[in-house]
């Protein structure tokens, strides 16, 4: 079946340290990616998207992602987090060209110590 | 240049009793659909559409029904609401298939059901 995996449930990382947040995916033929953010009681802000092309895709708040085709992955990184950066983050998928329908992971809470 | 636009922001229902979620948007965008959002399980698709007079159901549309007689509005009715219906719910459209436009979301409606 198709799907989309987040391993991660909650991640904690230190204010100036480096994060990757995991995205798995299962489609038969390369899907479009997105990566969206959310904010306590807030709506979904895109941080980034991949649908063809290098397959390292520079987002917003410094973020970027990485298309791995063999892997079947398109994992979140950000070279040194912010205190702002806490949030609860979502990996998306559209099985591709001719689908609507975006289809979201469960998500990774991200906590950042000070 | 209002996006998507969700009313009402917050509720609160008896057991039984019906109500709509109303979704509009102004950007002539010929997918939409609707979310709901619960601890730990992400977003799940509830139902879409993908032009006037054409809907079709996502993971989660027992309980809800929609109708699609414009273009702009996408209301999402609770016929009898129950507890487990207890939710946010977020409203979203796009332009083309394959969100390379990318998705609008709207800022949520949340929904308790006592």
């Amino acid at each position: 079946a198709q799907s989309v995996t987040q391993p991660d449930i909650h991640i904690t990382v230190s204010e100036g340290a480096s994060l990757e947040l995991r995205c798995n995916y299962s489609y038969g033929a390369t899907p479009y990616l997105f990566w969206y953010v959310q904010s306590p009681g807030q709506g979904l802000q895109l941080l980034l998207k991949y649908f063809s092309g290098d397959t390292l895709v520079q987002g917003i708040k410094g973020f970027e992602a990485e298309f791995k085709r063999s892997q079947s992955s398109f994992n979140l990184r950000k070279p040194s987090v912010h205190w702002s950066d806490a949030a609860e983050y979502f990996c998306a998928v559209v099985p591709g060209a001719g689908s609507y329908q975006l289809t979201f992971g469960k998500g990774t809470k991200l906590s950042v110590i000070p | 240049n209002a996006g998507v636009t969700q009313t009402p922001k917050f509720q609160v229902l008896k057991t039984g009793q019906s109500m709509t979620l109303q979704c509009a948007q102004d950007m002539n965008h010929e997918y939409m659909s609707w979310y709901r959002q619960d601890p730990g399980m992400g977003l799940r698709l509830i139902h879409y559409s993908v032009g006037a007079g054409i809907t079709d159901q996502g993971e989660v549309p027992n309980g809800y029904n929609v109708s699609r007689s414009t273009t702009e509005d996408f209301p999402l009715r609770l016929l009898s609401a129950a507890p487990s219906q207890t939710s946010v719910y977020f409203c979203a459209s796009s332009r083309a298939e394959g969100g390379s436009y990318g998705y609008t979301f709207g800022s949520g409606t949340r929904l308790t059901v006592v």
